[in-house]
């Protein structure tokens, strides 16, 4: 099956620092990606969506300046955590859409110190 | 009022028996999508089976099916034969809208745990 790859699989930073997660999709062309965000022990919630070579589309609550996303090629996807802070300590999940299969990465566990 | 209802927020299954996990969904379009993902311990999201709004079949993808009964807008997963490497997190999720369009969207899951 489509195989969705991201980077890093986890990663600790200190208050005010940016961060990048990156997402391939590694066997298909995507033109849409998704970004969403899980807290403990709760379902997903959908940050943005994000399709080739335009603009993300935010969810209401989402800032999109603090959460950058750029979708530069059919198969990558970016998600920049920007002036991170604890609480936005949290499970981030990429996904990317085939024919009607969503698949998703495997995560990326963002702890701000 | 929800879009995915997942009344079950945890499930014990002994090994090799099968188990229902519930899902009822909330749309008013013709053409959506419902899908089912695990996610273990780990965290990945695991597609595991989709049925659309057209198909008039129940999926089945190896040990799992997919019970959908339209009328009733549920769409229950059945795992047969449980493994101890079935236990994790399940969700249902439904896109609306014909063909791709539409986001995912989840319930809140059932925790699934496959006793020895």
């Amino acid at each position: 099956g489509a195989v969705v790859s991201q980077h890093p699989s986890w990663v600790i930073c200190k208050s005010g620092t940016s961060v990048k997660i990156e997402c391939r999709s590694l066997d298909f062309q995507a033109t849409t990606m998704f970004w969403y965000r899980q807290f403990p022990k709760q379902s997903l919630m959908l940050m943005a969506t994000s399709n080739e070579g335009s603009k993300a589309t935010y969810e209401q609550g989402v800032e999109k300046d603090k959460f950058l996303i750029n979708h530069a090629s059919l198969t990558l996807s970016t998600l920049t955590v920007t002036s991170a802070h604890p609480e936005d300590s949290s499970f981030y999940i990429c996904s990317a859409r085939g024919t009607y299969e969503q698949y998703f990465g495997p995560g990326t566990r963002l702890t701000v110190t | 009022a929800q879009k995915i209802t997942q009344t079950q927020p945890g499930m014990f299954v002994q090994e090799k028996e099968a188990v229902t996990l519930d899902c009822t969904y909330d749309t008013s379009d013709q053409s959506y999508g419902l899908f089912w993902y695990k996610q273990p311990s780990s965290g990945e999201m695991i597609f595991l089976i989709y049925q659309g709004s057209y198909d008039e079949q129940n999926a089945t993808e190896g040990r799992y099916s997919l019970n959908f009964q339209k009328a009733r807008k549920s769409a229950n997963l059945v795992i047969s034969a449980s493994q101890l490497g079935d236990s994790a997190m399940y969700f249902c999720a439904m896109r609306e809208g014909p063909g791709s369009q539409g986001n995912l969207i989840f319930g809140k899951g059932t925790k699934l745990s496959v006793k020895p």
